[in-house]
């Protein structure tokens, strides 16, 4: 049965820092693994989506990188920014039957 | 791009009553819809995913007398939150499955449902 850990459960940085979000999955049959944005109370937005045959993703800002035999991926956030925070989730979806299981996310708040 | 819809956004009710939730793909075929739950300050958790004219599958420990789900057609599915009762409270979200341009199938999320039971 696949498990999701994210690493930290939450964090405070302050502006401008670059930080690293951790991803770590138990099943590396995956098909895909996909990072979210949440802000409270509202829906998911798509970050990155990785295919397992690739290695890494970059959007602006935002990198993502896989590595499928070692079980992980991490979230790269370059220069961070007071409207980053929200909680982020990583996201893995199997092969097969392409069944997504999510981490418990990670908090961030970015102070100005 | 992929558009997932749902509707209500947002719905109150008795305890007691039924709260029917859609999920529309507006602008594509989905082979396949999963819907999950999401209680607050947690993450989300797979109830069940449901094929086009087939029964859904339910994951442990969800009831499926409880949530039913109707999967009718290639862009609807809904989901029926029977007998609600106040711990039926929680934040439900659909996806949509599509296999896109390249062979990658890919889920698109909907924008979620917010029930509360009163």
């Amino acid at each position: 049965k696949q498990e999701v850990t994210q690493i930290p459960a939450a964090l405070s940085v302050p502006e401008g820092e670059n930080l690293v979000l951790n991803c770590s999955f138990t099943d590396s049959a995956i098909y895909n693994l996909q990072w979210f944005r949440q802000d409270p109370g509202k829906g998911l937005t798509s970050l990155l989506l990785i295919q397992s045959s690739q290695r890494e993703q970059t959007s602006g800002r935002l990198n993502a990188s896989l590595d499928k035999s070692s079980g992980r991926s991490t979230l790269y956030i370059a220069a961070s920014q007071p409207g980053d925070s929200a909680t982020y989730l990583c996201a893995v979806s199997s092969t097969g039957g392409f069944k997504t299981i999510f981490g418990a996310g990670t908090r961030l708040f970015v102070k100005a | 791009g992929a558009v997932v819809s749902q509707h209500p956004s947002r719905v109150i009710c008795k305890s007691g009553t039924s709260v029917k939730i859609e999920c529309r793909s507006l602008d594509f075929q989905a082979t396949t819809m999963f819907w999950y739950r999401q209680f607050p300050k947690k993450s989300l958790m797979l109830m069940a995913t449901s094929n086009e004219g087939s029964k859904a599958t339910y994951e442990q420990g969800v009831e499926k007398d409880k949530f039913l789900i109707n999967h009718a057609s290639l862009t609807l599915s809904t989901l029926t939150v029977t007998s609600a009762h106040p711990e039926d409270s929680s934040f439900y979200i659909c996806s949509a499955r599509t296999r896109l341009a390249g062979g990658y199938n890919e889920q698109f999320f909907g924008p979620g449902t917010r029930l509360t039971v009163l």
